[in-house]
């Protein structure tokens, strides 16, 4: 699976737009963008995932470059529960091991 | 809406005792996973088990491991003699299907803390 590389911290002001980077330089043509985000040390929580077209649900959307080669998570509203780690993975279709990085620890100030 | 359950929240255990972690997956799933997290350290992959066989491990999960669906809605993960090192979050997590050409989501429980002590 390709290797995704996220910034290690990155603050956002409640009310405003968090914006994610994920970089996958490496990406392959079968391979999804998933996102996953952890508070304190709860289960890892499904947020969106795209193939190739940007997607947006309940919770955030995903904007994928047309090279594939990064992706943006955009939390338009931004409150304090979604103070977590986000994560950003790469997973070839067929796979059944999702393979975790450090993520980005997103810190939503009041 | 559906989500995966797991069973206790916190074991606390001597070394070298046999401990059980349950898991319920969501009822329609048919692919199971175990993942570990050690304090302060990324989420593991351990197992994924699919039609009553492990389908994929990681070098982790060794001879003191093993799964096992022991009824239709149960998925457990035993580890038969603690270490220390075995201390860690457990999550237990379950995906619809995984077929050639496309994958599933998977979906996470709260997790199960092991302290061995």
């Amino acid at each position: 699976d390709a290797k995704t590389t996220q910034p290690p911290s990155m603050d956002c002001a409640e009310g405003r737009a968090a914006n994610l980077p994920c970089n996958h330089s490496t990406i392959s043509g079968n391979e999804y963008v998933y996102w996953y985000r952890q508070i304190h040390s709860q289960g890892p929580q499904y947020i969106i995932h795209g193939l190739k077209n940007n997607e947006t649900n309940e919770m955030a959307s995903l904007i994928i470059t047309e090279d594939r080669k990064s992706s943006t998570l955009i939390l338009p509203h931004a409150t304090l529960r979604d103070t977590a780690v986000y994560y950003c993975i790469v997973i070839k279709s067929g796979s059944e091991k999702l393979v975790f990085g450090k993520g980005t620890k997103l810190t939503v100030n009041p | 809406e559906p989500e995966v359950t797991q069973t206790p929240s916190h074991q606390v255990t001597q070394m070298g005792q046999e401990v059980i972690l349950r898991c319920v997956p969501i009822s329609n799933h048919l692919y199971f996973y175990w993942y570990r997290q050690i304090l302060g350290q990324k989420v593991e992959f351990l197992v994924s088990f699919y039609n009553n066989e492990i389908s994929e491990k990681s070098e982790i999960f060794d001879d003191q491991f093993s799964v096992e669906r022991p009824d239709g809605s149960n998925f457990t993960l035993k580890i038969r003699s603690t270490k220390l090192e075995d201390s860690a979050m457990y999550f237990c997590a379950s995906s619809e299907f995984v077929g050639r050409g496309w994958t599933d989501t998977q979906y996470f429980g709260p997790g199960t803390r092991l302290t061995v002590l």
